[in-house]
């Protein structure tokens, strides 16, 4: 199985500050990664879809970038609205695997 | 406007079996692959099932093969995951979600909880 290795575990940011996630896959997934935010009591929700690609209706200060091995969510300016658990998700091969989670946190 | 409506979550004992069901609406259903993916309290997110349009092809991780079946009723719009064996780390919160191309869920329900214990 392909291992997620998503970092940091959690992090808090200030009004307006650019925040990073980043997922480590144990193998490469050619850019079939995603992330979702989620909201606390709330379903996760698709942000960004083949790595780098923003889902309709996300604010544009959501973007990921990465290749290979190595994928990264930014944030450029922290909202407060952003304050959910990200994860990363690969569907390169089954069985899909999701990140351990990222709790983004308005400081 | 989507909506996957999941149903049919509770308490069960250890071993004992449940069936979950989803109600689709606001798209063509027939036309998209559908899946269940879950999250244990307080943890994150694990991908449980995978159905193919027409319910031909089901994919499953080891942990649930063998005990769990995806199925699906183009007819009703509706998703189906029966649980048999189950086990307490089955306890989660069962989400329904619709797979778009190539293999992103873009549309999830509100989730229904399925505690496993005696």
């Amino acid at each position: 199985d392909i291992q997620m290795t998503q970092s940091p575990a959690s992090l808090s940011a200030s009004l307006g500050e650019t925040v990073s996630i980043e997922c480590l896959a144990s193998e490469g997934i050619s850019n079939d990664l995603a992330w979702y935010q989620q909201k606390s009591g709330k379903s996760p929700q698709l942000l960004i879809y083949a790595a780098s690609r923003l889902q309709d209706g996300v604010p544009s200060r959501f973007s990921g970038s990465g290749s290979g091995t190595r994928y990264s969510l930014k944030i450029s300016g922290m909202q407060p609205e952003d304050e959910a658990d990200y994860f990363c998700q690969q569907s390169y091969k089954y069985p899909y695997t999701f990140g351990a989670g990222t709790k983004l946190e308005l400081k | 406007e989507v909506q996957l409506v999941e149903s049919g979550g509770g308490l069960v004992q250890p071993g004992r079996s449940l069936k979950l069901s989803c109600a689709a609406s606001g798209f063509t259903f027939s036309n998209y692959y559908m899946a269940w993916v879950r999250q244990a309290p307080k943890k994150g997110l694990e991908w449980v099932a995978t159905i193919s349009t027409s319910g031909s092809r089901t994919y499953y991780p080891d942990s649930v093969k063998g005990r769990f079946t995806i199925s699906r009723d183009n007819a009703k719009s509706s998703l189906y995951l029966q649980m048999n064996s189950l086990k307490s780390e089955d306890t989660a919160t069962y989400y329904c979600a619709r797979r778009t191309p190539p293999s992103y869920f873009d549309y999830w329900g509100q989730g229904v909880m399925v505690t496993v214990s005696s």
